[in-house]
């Protein structure tokens, strides 16, 4: 299976400062189409994961331009600026390039 | 609006079987792909499966065995079940909807407790 590695595990963050969480992949996650199937979720506390980044750098519907996913490869970075309170929870990155589709360990974002 | 909504026993019992119903309004479920994932205590969150617009089913490995993924078209749900549960299977269940891999809907999640 394909190994999401996040770091960091927990970040606490000032509301305003950036924010940048790192996933590395155990193989590469572009498919044989050229598509690389990386998105980022958002768990909220209380609430169910939320789409935020597919295709390691589209912004789903309604998600901030502050969120800015990049990578390639087997690196990938999410990034958050201008931290606001409710970009408070835990944040995954998930694959589905191979087959099963995996996620990453998750990053609990808090504000300082 | 696309919505999702899980269903099913809080409580179940060890070697018994899991299941779990997702109601889907305002999309057809006869479109895209359709979902289970688990979170355990703690943050591990894990992809179980889906089935397809045709009915197709795809089964992480680790479930093979155990896992079955079903449909009622008729009613615009899509089933779990999860055979011979144990301790570990513990976790808070969703449903989603996968559109080109990317789940854009989830349901808000139930949370079972595999118990004697």
């Amino acid at each position: 299976d394909v190994v999401l590695t996040q770091t960091p595990v927990s970040l606490s963050v000032t509301l305003g400062d950036q924010a940048s969480i790192s996933c590395r992949s155990s193989q590469s996650l572009e498919y044989s189409d050229g598509y690389t199937y990386l998105e980022w979720y958002l768990q909220k506390p209380g609430q169910s994961p939320q789409l935020l980044i597919y295709g390691v750098s589209n912004r789903f519907s309604g998600v901030p331009d502050r969120f800015i996913g990049s990578g390639s490869g087997t690196d990938f970075t999410l990034k958050i600026s201008r931290v606001e309170p409710e970009d408070l929870g835990v944040y995954y990155c998930f694959q589905a390039t191979h087959d099963p589709f995996t996620f990453g360990s998750g990053t609990k974002l808090e504000i300082k | 609006e696309v919505q999702l909504q899980e269903s099913g026993p809080g409580l179940v019992k060890p070697s018994q079987s899991l299941s779990l119903t997702c109601s889907v309004t305002g999309y057809s479920i006869t479109s895209n792909y359709w979902g289970w994932i688990r979170k355990f205590p703690g943050n591990k969150m894990e992809w179980m499966g889906y089935i397809s617009y045709s009915g197709s089913t795809s089964y992480n490995p680790s479930l093979k065995s155990r896992i079955s993924i079903t449909r009622d078209t008729s009613k615009n749900q899509f089933f779990l079940q999860l055979n011979s549960v144990t301790t570990e299977d513990t976790a808070t269940y969703y449903c989603a909807r996968f559109a080109g891999a990317a789940g854009d809907y989830w349901g808000q999640g139930v949370m079972v407790t595999v118990s004697s």
